[in-house]
């Protein structure tokens, strides 16, 4: 069975700097893709960032980047200079060989200080 | 302008009634998913639909059922609500399925609809 676990319930940073949100992932499939996703407060869902798990090297969108080790099944989340609108609930996500289904990890809710 | 509306936003129904719940897209995406969002669990899939009258279940499908007549609807219907079914129900569409391809964009998702069973 596929899974996702996201180990910090909650993590504060300081504004400026940068922060990495853990996921790691459980899956038998040798094709998957592995997706950030961000819920502010007020409830929508934002897609942060995609990693094909082909994909030998880090995706990065902005100031976002995914820390993709497969050997390890762990596809960290690395936000570089926090800002306090990164204050949020972080999800990781995958999706597996079927392709339509993607799972969810629990989140990490993430709290920027000033 | 958005792609995808969800309604109602909110709502409030008592315990044995139905209750349907309705995701409308403007993208002319194929696929589209109904989740569950509970403290503690993050997401979990309800049904999902890869075109029209084509759908299947999810991991919590249970007292749950969906129709897809076109394109851009997608209904969720709780054929006799229950108090464990209280809870945020997120639309969600995307162009792409399969695994495996240097670019996705993941799902663009609904505003969600709160669901209060009493």
């Amino acid at each position: 069975a596929q899974k996702i676990t996201q180990t910090q319930p909650g993590m504060f940073v300081q504004e400026k700097e940068a922060v990495t949100l853990d996921c790691t992932y459980d899956t038998s499939d040798q094709s998957y893709g592995l997706f950030w996703y961000k819920q502010p407060s007020s409830g929508e869902m934002i897609f942060l960032i995609y990693q094909g798990s082909y994909d030998e090297q880090n995706a990065t969108e902005g100031r976002y980047s995914l820390n993709f080790q497969k050997a390890r099944k762990s596809a960290n989340l690395v936000i570089s200079a926090s800002q306090l609108g990164d204050s949020a609930m972080y999800f990781c996500a995958m999706r597996g060989d079927g392709g339509f289904k993607t799972i969810f990890g629990a989140g990490t809710r993430l709290f920027v200080k000033a | 302008d958005a792609g995808i509306t969800q309604s109602p936003r909110h709502k409030v129904t008592e315990t044995g009634t139905p209750v349907t719940l309705r995701c409308h897209q403007t993208e002319n995406h194929r696929y589209m998913y109904w989740y569950r969002q509970d403290p503690g669990h993050g997401l979990r899939l309800i049904h999902y639909s890869y075109g029209v009258k084509d759908t299947d279940k999810g991991e919590v499908s249970d007292g749950y059922s969906v129709s897809r007549s076109k394109t851009e609807d997608f209904l969720l219907t709780l054929e006799s609500a229950t108090s464990s079914q209280t809870s945020v129900y997120f639309c969600a569409i995307s162009q792409f399925a399969g695994t495996g391809a240097l670019r996705d964009y993941g799902y663009t998702f609904g505003s969600g609809t709160r669901l209060t069973v009493v």
